[in-house]
């Protein structure tokens, strides 16, 4: 069965600066996406970032990064110049390309940021 | 374009009661995915479903139950409601079995008292 496990409950970076949020899933499949969402405080969540399996290259939104490593099954969330709105859940969700369609969830990080 | 929207946003309902959440999806969107978020356990998954059948399922009881109409709305219902059924219920819409974006509602939280 697929996981994804966020060991980070809460993270707090000085307004512009850079922080990173880990993640790693296990799966035994190849093909699948990963994704960040942000969930602010008004508990609308919204995608931030995603990474096709597929792609090499790391995802990149802006001030959002990714660095992800598919053999050792890490997603990570790089968030630079770090701003007061981005303060909120964040969540690493994976979602298989084959068989049924289910997304997986980790359990989140909560980010403050600093002024 | 307008988004997804759940209704009601705020529910309080007594132990033993059932309750029925509905949810929009953005137009053109076929696929809805319901979670149940709490601060201890995150989202997790309850159901999906796609042109009016339910594709995948989550793992939870069969007090737990969901349908999707022709217009692509969906309804989950909980009955004989329990404590710790209290939560927030995310909706998500995404356009059709290619994995694309989900895009979520604004939740309705659900209070059993």
């Amino acid at each position: 069965a697929q996981t994804v496990t966020q060991s980070q409950p809460e993270m707090s970076v000085q307004e512009a600066e850079t922080v990173t949020l880990s993640c790693t899933y296990d799966t035994s499949e190849s093909d699948y996406y990963l994704f960040w969402y942000k969930q602010p405080p008004s508990r609308q969540m919204i995608l931030v970032i995603r990474q096709e399996a597929y792609k090499q290259q790391n995802a990149t939104e802006n001030r959002f990064s990714v660095n992800f490593q598919k053999a050792a099954k890490s997603f990570s969330l790089k968030i630079s110049d770090s701003q007061l709105g981005d303060a909120a859940m964040y969540f690493c969700a994976y979602c298989r390309l084959s068989g049924t369609y289910k997304y997986i969830f980790g359990t989140g990080t909560r980010l403050k940021v600093l002024a | 374009k307008a988004g997804v929207t759940q209704t009601p946003r705020y529910l309080i309902k007594t132990r033993g009661q059932q309750v029925t959440l509905s949810c929009s999806p953005i137009s053109g969107h076929r696929s809805v995915s319901w979670y149940q978020q709490t601060p201890g356990q995150g989202l997790q998954f309850l159901f999906e479903y796609f042109s009016e059948t339910q594709r995948n399922k989550g793992n939870f009881p069969g007090r737990f139950s969901g349908r999707q109409f022709s217009n692509s709305r969906s309804e989950m219902n909980v009955s004989t409601l329990e404590l710790g059924d209290s939560a927030l219920y995310l909706c998500a819409s995404s356009r059709d079995k290619e994995y694309n974006e989900q895009f979520f509602g604004p939740g309705t939280r659900l209070t059993v008292l």
